[in-house]
């Protein structure tokens, strides 16, 4: 059974700070690392995308990749009202369908 | 990217009633799933619609629940059949070209 693992939260953040996202994925053979960010009522909207180990940067967003640990992170830097929001972890194999996480709840307050 | 419209957007159904939901994609694309999003909880994969063929389907959804047609690259149909209270969720149609795109997802209840 393929997993992927993440902490419901809430999370909760003052503006201005930095949230930190974590994820954990149980199958080895996961190729591709997703974020979706998803208002409430909302279709899931993808935030950001990563392939290899390491990290990537996006703006306020950076993800971090480590396929050895089987881990993968959403930083968000200056956190804002705005980013309030469930953010979903998921993971794939190519031509496969994505396995979501359960979602972190994510509360920024001003 | 591929942009998708999904139909309806959101129904009150009455138990032991089906309703019928379409995705309409904007370019011909492969790779289509069907997904449900219970109350405050994930997407759960409920199958893959396979164009020219029967879907694929995850464990505990079958296909006399949960009929699923592909009659060509850039549409799909999911029925839900005899619903109960239970089935109340949103559900939600996906396409991968080189990333997922999600359809404005269907609000379904039923009374």
């Amino acid at each position: 059974q393929k997993e992927v693992e993440q902490n419901s939260g809430p999370l909760s953040v003052p503006e201005g700070a930095i949230a930190s996202l974590n994820c954990t994925y149980s199958d080895r053979g996961s190729q591709s690392f997703f974020w979706y960010r998803q208002y409430s009522g909302k279709s899931p909207e993808l935030i950001m995308s990563i392939y290899s180990n390491g990290d990537k940067e996006d703006g306020r967003f950076t993800a971090q990749l480590n396929k050895a640990s089987q881990y993968v992170s959403l930083l968000i830097r200056d956190s804002q009202p705005s980013d309030s929001a469930t953010y979903l972890c998921a993971v794939n194999q190519a031509g496969t369908a994505l396995i979501f996480g359960k979602g972190t709840t994510l509360s920024v307050s001003s | 990217s591929a942009v998708i419209s999904q139909k309806p957007s959101r129904d009150i159904c009455q138990r032991g009633t089906s309703l019928t939901i379409q995705c309409q994609v904007d370019s011909q694309v492969t790779m289509m799933f069907w997904y449900r999003q219970q109350p405050g909880q994930s997407l759960t994969l409920i199958a893959t619609a396979n164009q020219g063929s029967e879907a694929t389907y995850e464990s505990g959804f079958v296909i006399d629940k949960f009929p699923i047609s592909r009659p060509n690259l850039t549409f799909s149909t999911l029925t839900v059949s005899n619903m109960s209270p239970e089935d109340s969720s949103i559900y939600l149609c996906s396409v991968w070209d080189r990333e997922a795109f999600f359809g404005q997802g269907t609000r379904l209840t039923v009374v």
